[in-house]
């Protein structure tokens, strides 16, 4: 089983500031993904990433993805309110037969107040 | 296009009573995972379908939890007895094809379970 480490576990901002979120393993990922979680939903998709420093960006969210493979960091500039949740991150290892299973970390709580 | 469909998304039971869960996945999606959420907690795996076939339970406490996909669609997971400690949401989410890297899983909205 690979274990994954999120940091912080809570995180409470106001509106406009910048946070960081961080995913960490001592394993390697063929492919690591974020989710938002809101109360009372299922995890919604936000980004994959695959390749050792790839950097992805959607709006005001950047995603980066370490060199090895092994961690990831989601970075929200100027935070809504609507960024509020549980960001999850899950990875899928690198051997065939773990593809298609994913292991997700605790997750963190962002809360974002007017 | 129609989402995870999952029911009910709340259930309240005693302990030793048995409690059935169903999914109905993304139309066309051959994988299907039933998760288990503990409050403060990501998701943890306990089954994997390709098709209608098992492809992971390593994880999914066999004397209480059973589960199955019926020609490869919908999907139940049954505890019986319940234990306090089941108390949880239960998620379900499908994928559109396992042995595929790069996976991305749809989940449904889940249903909680309290166990009194």
């Amino acid at each position: 089983t690979q274990l994954l480490e999120q940091s912080p576990q809570f995180l409470s901002i106001q509106e406009g500031e910048n946070l960081t979120v961080y995913c960490n393993s001592s394993s390697v990922f063929s492919s690591l993904q974020w989710y938002r979680q809101e109360p009372g939903e299922g995890p919604v998709l936000l980004v994959t990433v695959v390749t050792g420093g790839e950097v992805k960006k959607l709006k005001r969210l950047t995603f980066q993805f370490g060199d090895a493979r092994k961690d990831s960091s989601l970075h929200i500039t100027a935070a809504q309110p609507g960024d509020t949740g549980l960001y999850l991150c899950a990875g899928e290892g690198v051997t065939t037969d773990s593809w298609g299973k994913l292991q997700f970390g605790a997750g963190t709580q962002v809360v974002v107040t007017p | 296009e129609a989402g995870v469909a999952q029911s009910p998304r709340y259930k309240i039971i005693e302990k030793r009573q048995s409690v059935a869960f169903w999914c109905n996945p993304i139309s066309g999606h051959a994988t299907l995972y039933w998760y288990q959420q503990i409050l403060g907690q990501g998701p943890k795996l306990l089954i994997q379908f390709q098709n209608n076939g098992v492809v992971d339970d390593s994880q999914l406490p066999k004397d209480r939890f059973s589960a199955e996909r019926l020609k490869g669609v919908d999907s139940t997971l049954k505890i019986q007895p319940a234990k306090l400690e089941d108390s949880a949401v239960y998620l379900c989410a499908s994928s559109l094809l396992l042995g595929s890297v790069n996976t991305e899983a749809f989940f449904g909205q889940g249903t909680r379970l309290t166990v009194v």
